[in-house]
């Protein structure tokens, strides 16, 4: 089964600089791979999907993720951090064939420092 | 506006009691899921439907009910068998399997008093 895995529950970033949130995944056939982000007390909204097309994705906000097959990675990044990232990150994977869900990290919640 | 609508969003609910979470969508999608969403847990499955009329437990169904009579609506029923219902949950759709994106209502914060 397939299985997506986030280090750090809570990653602290100053306005201005990096952010890199990490995922590596789990799946014995090609996944198709997402970021989500949840804002407090709201719903899940997409950030950026991989399909196997471009290897780096880019999505909104300024976000970008690499797939890395053969470190079977999925890294979100954003070259300046605002205010406005404060949220909390998901990264989900689904394989074809399998049993057609989402498997979910645990997630990261991210605290911009002004 | 297509969207997914979730009700209420605030929920109480006395213990023994059960409890049912509305979930419409009006984006004409085949599939839509239950998610249940504990800090530091991530997001873990419930049910879910591919089609009117047919539903399939996710990894923690046990004390959850569903049914999927109308492709707009697909109403969780948590019952008093469900030992730690206290959570926020999330329902969201697809047009088909989940390889496309997936869409979430704002989701209902269930409280056990």
């Amino acid at each position: 089964a397939q299985s997506v895995t986030q280090l750090g529950s809570h990653v602290s970033v100053s306005e201005g600089a990096l952010v890199l949130l990490r995922c590596n995944y789990s799946s014995s056939v090609p996944p198709y791979l997402f970021w989500y982000v949840q804002y407090p007390n709201q719903g899940l909204q997409l950030l950026l999907k991989y399909t196997s097309a471009a290897t780096l994705v880019k999505g909104i906000n300024g976000f970008e993720a690499e797939f890395k097959k053969s470190e079977t990675s999925f890294h979100l990044t954003k070259p300046s951090a605002h205010m406005r990232d404060a949220a909390e990150y998901f990264c989900a994977v689904y394989t074809a064939g399998g049993n057609n869900r989402l498997a979910f990290g645990k997630g990261n919640q991210v605290v911009v420092i002004p | 506006d297509g969207g997914i609508t979730q009700s209420p969003k605030y929920l109480f609910r006395k213990e023994g009691q059960n409890v049912t979470l509305s979930c419409e969508q009006n984006l004409n999608h085949d599939a839509m899921y239950w998610y249940r969403q504990d800090p530091g847990q991530g997001l873990r499955l419930i049910y879910y439907s591919q089609i009117v009329n047919d539903f399939q437990k996710g990894d923690i169904a046990e004390g959850y009910s569903v049914s999927r009579e109308k492709k707009e609506s697909f109403p969780l029923t948590v019952t008093s068998a469900q030992k730690n219902p206290t959570a926020f949950y999330l329902c969201a759709s697809s047009i088909g399997s989940m390889n496309t994106e997936a869409f979430f209502g704002q989701g209902t914060r269930l409280t056990v008093v």
